[in-house]
């Protein structure tokens, strides 16, 4: 296991269409994030995982944003009627402690 | 609400030159972190920071922590060009990350 992985790295879609993306963490880290990345931006935070539970989600994730993490393993950001203002780089990072390793990103697009 | 501010934004400086990027974060963390990030590419990590007065150095980069003056600074030792590229700042508020803009370094002959 080399790392976290992310899967589309990149994904253009219509508006109005609904997206997901998919999280796989480093093997037996317990803590997964999500954050989101504009350009020029720093990541700004979106919602974070302690093995299956959802302990937090950032006021940036409005109701047509979903994420899961069945069974504490990867995790799923999921995108309803996607809007031009959601194109940005979607990050995962997990962590076993203090340290958060992120993976690739998945970039999207809304045209 | 954790807020944090790096200087400067951009910083464009000569190869075997010296500089430092500094990070100040409004209210208390208990980590402070420093990554790197290559245009188009994801965040790779060089530092955690644990407590007041931490160092720590890997190769040309040293970072240091000052948790009462809520400040850690990046310091440059003779840039060379493989520096170039964006170096982000973070605290830790709860178990989130919060990042700074980034200061983006461009090292020149």
């Amino acid at each position: 296991d080399t790392g976290v992985s992310q899967d589309p790295r990149h994904k253009i879609t219509k508006r109005g269409q609904n997206v997901t993306f998919r999280c796989d963490p480093i093997s037996e880290h317990n803590r997964l994030y999500w954050y989101r990345q504009t350009l020029g931006q720093g990541p700004e935070f979106l919602t974070y995982f302690q093995n299956e539970a959802q302990l937090e989600k950032s006021r940036l994730l409005s109701d047509r944003f979903s994420a899961e993490r069945p069974k504490g393993s990867f995790s799923t950001l999921e995108i309803q009627r996607t809007e031009q203002g959601d194109s940005a780089m979607y990050l995962c990072a997990s962590s076993p402690l203090d340290q958060q390793y992120f993976g690739p990103g998945t970039r999207l697009t809304v045209t | 609400e954790l807020k944090v501010e790096q200087n400067p934004l951009f910083l464009s400086m000569q190869e075997g030159k010296n500089y430092t990027i500094y990070c100040n974060y409004s209210t208390t963390s208990d980590r402070l972190y420093w990554y790197r990030q290559d245009p188009g590419k994801s965040l790779e990590s060089l530092f955690v920071l644990l407590s007041n007065g931490a160092v720590k150095q890997e190769g040309r980069l040293m970072a240091s922590l000052d948790t009462k003056a809520r400040l850690s600074t990046l310091h440059i030792t003779a840039a060379v060009h493989d520096l170039s590229a964006t170096y982000f700042c973070a605290a830790r508020n709860t178990d989130k990350l919060i990042f700074g803009t980034g200061t983006r370094l461009q090292v020149f002959p």
